[in-house]
């Protein structure tokens, strides 16, 4: 069971958007509406910031939105914070009942 | 929200066995889900397996079965996972986190166990 395919790394200046990529196959991320994404600051642990796909949990900033076509979903980050430096993962649901966790993104807010 | 409370960081060596905890702080621990996921030092998040609690139907990741057990004692809200004899490539700091009954997302994670095997 491979790990979806995430960029290491993307940077943006303060106010900029950005967008993380994570593609999988027709048995993960194609085949199913439950992608999450997970932001990782460094030494802590990691906190959901959007599920099934689009969905953004409370308190989570609106300028986190989740989007999926075919067997890629993306992360978008609006209006750029240095806040928003920290790792991203996206997950998702398998054919097999488990979950696969994408390599990971670091964001770094120039 | 649910808070997930993990066991202390442990230090073994090679071929020792060991159990770590997570205990949640809801009664609704049986009619969810615990996870979990391995990160290795500087690496990503690696799903292992999920429990049940409910009635300890467990499912792991193909490349973490038969390395190692995820259980739960659900009378004190509890989930563990253990290893028989430890390896050093298992060093790495491992969570845990609450898959809700409905949905298949993580939404409350544990603090983190780190785990350093070395002879």
């Amino acid at each position: 069971q491979s790990a979806l395919t995430q960029p290491a790394s993307v940077s943006g200046s303060p106010g900029q958007s950005i967008t993380i990529s994570c593609t999988g196959t027709n048995n993960d991320v194609g085949g199913y509406e439950y992608v999450s994404w997970y932001q990782q600051y460094p030494g802590r642990a990691p906190t959901l910031i959007i599920y099934d796909v689009t969905k953004r949990p409370s308190g989570v900033s609106s300028r986190f939105s989740g989007s999926k076509s075919g067997s890629t979903a993306s992360l978008t980050i609006a209006g750029l914070q240095a806040e928003d430096e920290a790792a991203y993962y996206c997950a998702s649901y398998t054919i097999s009942t488990t979950w696969v966790f994408g390599g990971g993104t670091k964001l770094t807010v120039l | 929200e649910v808070r997930l409370v993990q066991s202390g960081a442990e230090v073994k060596q090679p071929g020792e066995p060991l159990k770590i905890s997570c205990e949640a702080s809801t009664d609704s621990f049986t009619t969810s889900y615990i996870a979990w996921v391995r990160q290795m030092p500087g690496k990503g998040l690696e799903w292992m397996g999920i429990i049940y609690p409910g009635d300890s139907h467990t499912t792991y990741s193909p490349s973490f079965l038969g390395q190692v057990t995820i259980s739960a004692d659900k009378s004190i809200s509890t989930a563990y996972l253990q290893w028989r004899s430890l390896k050093a490539s298992d060093t790495g700091m491992y969570f845990c986190a609450r898959r809700p009954m409905i949905g298949k997302w993580f939404g409350s994670w544990g603090q983190g166990t780190l785990v350093s095997v070395s002879s």
